[in-house]
């Protein structure tokens, strides 16, 4: 079935560490997006791609970093200088031509 | 910059009761777009409203696009305990791959 994998679906991580989202999609949607949820909060985008090799930062790209080797994959790296990294993480991919996302099932971090 | 406002932000309602969301947003967009997220989990695309007076309807929800007013809105009705989750809207940021911008969301409880 086409659609978006995300892993791990829980991550915990100890303060000063750098970890890695998995975001892989078989929809063969040329854009990836990467969102930030807080509770009880709307989504803030943090980084986007619309081409392979080519991305945009979001609105809060800070303490995040991202690479776009493949078509189908969009990890996101949360560095140490995040300050406040706990929280719930979606990746979503679009065609493109209209904004409609489509989202994977979401990566919820917890800094300890 | 790109606001989106939604308000109520909290509703809880009757089983068999009507009422509506509204949706207002800040700059010029004839593109919004409505998805629902239960607790836990990711955002499930409810409804693509691509134009001026778009009107759109799933079973017991509605929503309606006036560009000229800047506003959206989700009707419910005859609410059934199902229809309890968080729905957000969203409006294209820039152009179609450029990500959305969403509300903050309205926690809806329906009690029987």
């Amino acid at each position: 079935d086409g659609g978006i994998t995300q892993s791990p679906k829980y991550l915990f991580r100890k303060e000063g560490q750098n970890v890695t989202l998995s975001c892989e999609q078989n929809l063969n949607h040329d854009a990836m997006y990467w969102y930030r949820q807080d509770p009880g909060q709307g989504l803030r985008l943090i980084y986007y791609s619309q081409i392979v090799n080519d991305f945009q930062k979001g609105d809060i790209a800070e303490g995040y970093s991202v690479s776009r080797e493949k078509k189908e994959s969009f990890p996101l790296t949360v560095t140490s200088a995040q300050k406040n990294p706990t929280a719930f993480y979606l990746c979503a991919s679009s065609i493109g031509s209209t904004g409609e996302l489509f989202f994977g099932e979401g990566s919820r971090l917890t800094v300890l | 910059e790109l606001k989106v406002e939604q308000n109520p932000l909290f509703l809880s309602m009757q089983e068999g009761k009507n009422y509506t969301i509204y949706c207002n947003y800040s700059t010029t967009s004839d593109r919004l777009y409505w998805y629902r997220q239960d607790p836990g989990k990711s955002l499930e695309s409810l409804f693509v409203l691509l134009s001026n007076g778009a009107v759109k309807q799933e079973g017991r929800l509605m929503a309606s696009l006036d560009t000229k007013a800047r506003l959206s809105t989700l009707h419910i009705t005859a609410a059934v305990h199902d229809l309890s989750a968080t729905y957000f809207c969203a409006v294209e940021t820039g152009g179609g791959a450029d990500g959305l911008t969403f509300g903050k969301g309205t926690h809806l409880i329906i009690q029987p």
